[in-house]
């Protein structure tokens, strides 16, 4: 079975502070991995994905980046953060037949 | 591109039926998924369909038209912890397997 581990679980930081949650799995190699966002009443937003160490594809422009360093580790880190950067920050994995996404607890993170 | 449209909020009580419809547009359609979210935790899924056609899961079942480009999900003898949001998601053709999500269905299951 999958288990997604993502840290911190809540984060709270002033504008313009840098950013690294850490995400990391467990059991597949070479797992297609995931970041999505989830902004208050709104649904799930991809922000990266990454099918291989060092290979990151990013879905919408934003002050965010990711990195892959190793094979079952997916960083999200920002240089500077802006107050739309809050939200609910989900790793996620491609996994069974039908490649559904298996997401980790998520990370909440508020930008005052 | 992508577009999922489902009702904001629903309520239903303890016991009965509920049906939560999802529509969509979308350029390449590769599969549908459910997914259920309880607040303040991560989604967890519930239903694929990539066919036209009923999938039934115990107690939760999921229909797909890809020539309407629509779906519900079925949940039958409700259940209070039944009480969460309710995710509709596609799949496009391209080979990242990422899912575009509709807002959700907030169902509250009441006494």
């Amino acid at each position: 079975s999958q288990t997604i581990h993502q840290w911190p679980a809540t984060l709270v930081q002033p504008v313009g502070s840098p950013l690294s949650l850490e995400c990391t799995v467990e059991g597949t190699s070479n797992p297609n991995l995931y970041w999505y966002r989830q902004a208050a009443g709104r649904g799930l937003q991809l922000l990266f994905y990454s099918v291989g160490i060092g290979q990151i594809s990013s879905e919408v422009p934003q002050n965010l980046s990711a990195s892959r360093p190793q094979d079952r580790q997916f960083i999200l880190s920002s240089k500077k953060l802006l107050l739309s950067d809050s939200g609910f920050y989900l790793c996620a994995e491609a996994v069974g037949s039908s490649h559904e996404q298996f997401f980790g607890p998520g990370t909440r993170l508020t930008v005052l | 591109g992508q577009n999922i449209d489902q009702p904001t909020e629903m309520t239903a009580t303890e016991g009965a039926i509920v049906q939560i419809n999802c529509t969509y547009q979308t350029s390449g359609f590769n599969g549908l998924f459910w997914y259920q979210q309880h607040a303040g935790e991560a989604p967890t899924f519930l239903s694929y369909n990539v066919l036209d056609g009923l999938e039934e899961k115990g107690r939760f079942s999921s229909f797909l038209s890809r020539s309407k480009g629509y779906s519900y999900l079925l949940l039958k003898e409700l259940q209070m912890k039944d009480s969460a949001s309710y995710l509709c998601a596609v799949r496009g053709i391209t080979g990242r397997r990422a899912l575009t999500f509709g807002s959700g269905t907030r169902l509250q299951v009441q006494p």
